[in-house]
Formats: structure tokens, C-alpha cells, sequence
């Protein structure tokens, strides 16, 4: 079956800090790959997504994630985290007609 | 923009009443989900839609039914709430290429 992991349930950087939160995928195929934010309040909103072609994908807000088939990995990087990036962030896999979700990575950021 | 709507940002039902949460989306987009988001467990799919009158279930459908009469409403029902039904519930429609979801604001539903 299909599974998304992300390791950290809580991260806090500071200000200005480089950013990275993890996610592990488990899904037989290719797997189509999203990362979504919420922020307090607010539905979910779509950073970035992968399908095919050069492992490292830029999204929205200065975020980019690498794709490692051989870690089955799909990171999210930022190098310098604003405090309006305290959110919580979603890894998702895409099966088919659904999309499966991680357990999400609340990000704090401390000034 | 796609927009998806959900009827209500908070509700609070008894125990035992039978609950109907609402969802449109103005995309024509076929493929609807009903989600359910909990501290700790992040998403989890209750039922999902490919087209009208099709559902299909998730990973937690247990005291959930859901119907879509109209392409472009998809209604997750609580047949009798309970109190382990308090949660925060998300509506998102996939468009035509499944390459994107698209969420709603959500509903904070609590059964007292």
C-alpha cells in the first residue's frame, strides 16, 4: 500500500535559517509527489509537485524539493526561512485517483 | 481560480444527530475527496468520488456515507455522530489530468 512518512512532527529554525523537512514515500510505481502548506486558519495550499524530469523542483515562496528514487525521498528545502513560513507542511504521494498524505511537519520559526 | 467551497466553518452537533457536510467546486472537475485532519495523522481519506453517483471508499469510510448527485457537489454524511467524529474535515477536487488538488477551507466539526 501506499504510505508517506515524515519523520519530524515538530521543527523550529530560526529566522534567516536554511530549512529542510523530510518525507518518505512508499508506492510501487512512479510516483507523483506534491508538498502543501496550512497555515493557521487556511486551507491547504500547493508548493510544489513532481512527476518526471529534473529531480529538483522549484515551488512557490522560495521552496524546492529534490526527488532520490534510491531513498524513495522527496525533501523540501528552503535556504532562508521568513516567520511568515510557520506553517504545517504536508508531503503527499499520488496514486492513481487519490492522493495519499503524510502525518504533516509543523515548522516554528523563532526570531 | 478553481474554488471549492465547504458550506460551514464550524459546527457543533449532539450525539446522534445525523450530520450533512457540503462541498462544491466550480471547475467541473470529476474527481472529489472528503478528508479528515487530526493532530499527529495529517490526512486521512474518508471517501473519495470519480464522477457522479460513484464513490469510493478510503482508508477510514466507518460511520461515513457520502453523495454526489451533481458534478459539481460532493456531501460527506454522518449517519449518527459520535464524539471520536470531532475533527477538522477538508473537501479538495482533482482536476482533469490529476495533477493538482485543490482544497477547501474546511470545517471544524465538534460533537458534543
Amino acid at each position: 500500500a501506499q504510505s508517506v512518512t515524515q519523520p519530524d512532527i515538530h521543527i523550529t529554525v530560526s529566522e534567516g535559517a536554511s530549512l529542510e523537512l523530510r518525507c518518505n514515500y512508499s508506492y510501487g510505481a512512479t510516483p507523483y509527489l506534491f508538498w502543501y502548506v496550512q497555515s493557521p486558519g487556511q486551507g491547504l495550499q500547493l508548493l510544489l509537485k513532481y512527476f518526471s524530469g529534473d529531480t529538483l523542483v522549484q515551488g512557490i515562496k522560495g521552496f524546492e524539493a529534490e526527488f532520490k528514487r534510491s531513498q524513495s525521498s522527496f525533501n523540501l528545502r528552503k535556504p532562508s526561512v521568513h516567520w511568515s513560513d510557520a506553517a504545517e507542511y504536508f508531503c503527499a504521494v499520488r496514486p492513481v485517483h487519490k492522493l495519499v498524505f503524510g502525518a504533516g511537519t509543523i515548522l516554528r520559526v523563532k526570531s | 481560480d478553481v474554488k471549492v467551497t465547504q458550506s460551514s466553518r464550524y459546527l457543533v452537533k449532539r450525539t446522534g444527530e445525523k450530520v450533512f457536510l457540503e462541498c462544491v467546486q466550480d471547475m467541473d472537475h470529476e474527481n472529489m475527496f472528503w478528508y479528515r485532519q487530526d493532530p499527529g495523522l495529517g490526512l486521512r481519506l474518508i471517501y473519495f468520488s470519480y464522477d457522479v453517483k460513484m464513490k469510493e471508499k478510503g482508508d477510514i469510510p466507518e460511520g461515513y456515507s457520502v453523495s454526489r448527485e451533481k458534478k459539481e457537489r460532493f456531501s460527506l454524511i454522518l449517519e449518527s455522530a459520535s464524539t471520536n467524529q470531532t475533527s477538522m474535515y477538508l473537501c479538495a477536487s482533482l482536476t482533469g489530468d490529476n495533477t493538482e488538488a485543490f482544497f477547501g477551507q474546511g470545517t471544524r466539526l465538534t460533537v458534543v
